[in-house]
């Protein structure tokens, strides 16, 4: 049980540098997220799916962008990277939407760390 | 605006002492709420979770929380922490997303 898998663990940029953050799950889950960690602010989401080809923004959108053209894979794309970006990033995933009657828990990734220069 | 409160950034205690962790919400109607766990370096992990009934629920580790619907609270506790429950823990609160208090950092004294 691989769970959910993000790759890399570390990553130093540059400003101005693009890259992905990949995340695979192989849970048959329908609903995929991405947050980033910042000190004193817990996890805040960037985006979010809720199933293959779908995707939508969550509450700090600005700066990544995010396709889901299988139901496993769900990347995160940093343009052009900024300082601002330099956090952790967790990918996570569930059966169904957090939000849905009988509440599926998300398994959660084990963290990307991402420094921006 | 809807928003997950975690008023205490970091609590130490001594082990074998008892631990209340606190959360309140302002969301609307009664949310879906969970604990989470995290250890240094890790993903987090769940703890517990209340959907609906009885608000004292069981978790994983020996703690436990109870959901106040007057207090629109989510406390966690514990009898006797120990040593490894040195960690960062989130109240976590689902209404149509899951959002995240800032979390609370443990310490726990020898």
């Amino acid at each position: 049980n691989a769970g959910v898998t993000q790759t890399p663990k570390f990553q130093v940029l540059k400003t101005g540098q693009s890259m992905t953050l990949q995340c695979a799950q192989d849970m048959n889950h329908e609903y995929m997220s991405w947050y980033r960690q910042d000190p004193g602010m817990g996890l805040r989401l960037i985006h979010y799916s809720v199933g293959a080809g779908i995707t939508d923004q969550g509450e700090v959108p600005n700066g990544y962008n995010v396709s889901r053209s299988t139901t496993e894979d769900f990347p995160l794309r940093l343009l052009s990277a900024a300082p601002s970006q330099t956090s952790v990033y967790f990918c996570a995933s569930s059966y169904s939407p957090p939000g849905e009657a009988g509440a599926n828990v998300l398994t959660f990734g084990a963290g990307s760390r991402l420094t921006v220069l | 605006a809807q928003s997950v409160t975690q008023p205490d950034i970091h609590i130490t205690v001594s082990e074998g002492a008892s631990l209340e962790l606190r959360c309140n919400y302002s969301y609307g109607a009664t949310p879906y709420l969970f604990w989470y766990v995290q250890s240094p370096g890790q993903g987090l992990q769940l703890l517990l979770k209340y959907f609906s009934g009885d608000t004292l629920v069981q978790g994983i580790k020996g703690f436990e929380a109870e959901f106040k619907r007057s207090q629109s609270s989510f406390n966690l506790r514990k009898p006797s922490v120990h040593w490894s429950d040195a960690a960062e823990y989130f109240c976590a609160v689902v209404n149509n997303d899951m959002r995240f208090g800032a979390g609370t950092r443990l310490t726990v004294k020898p």
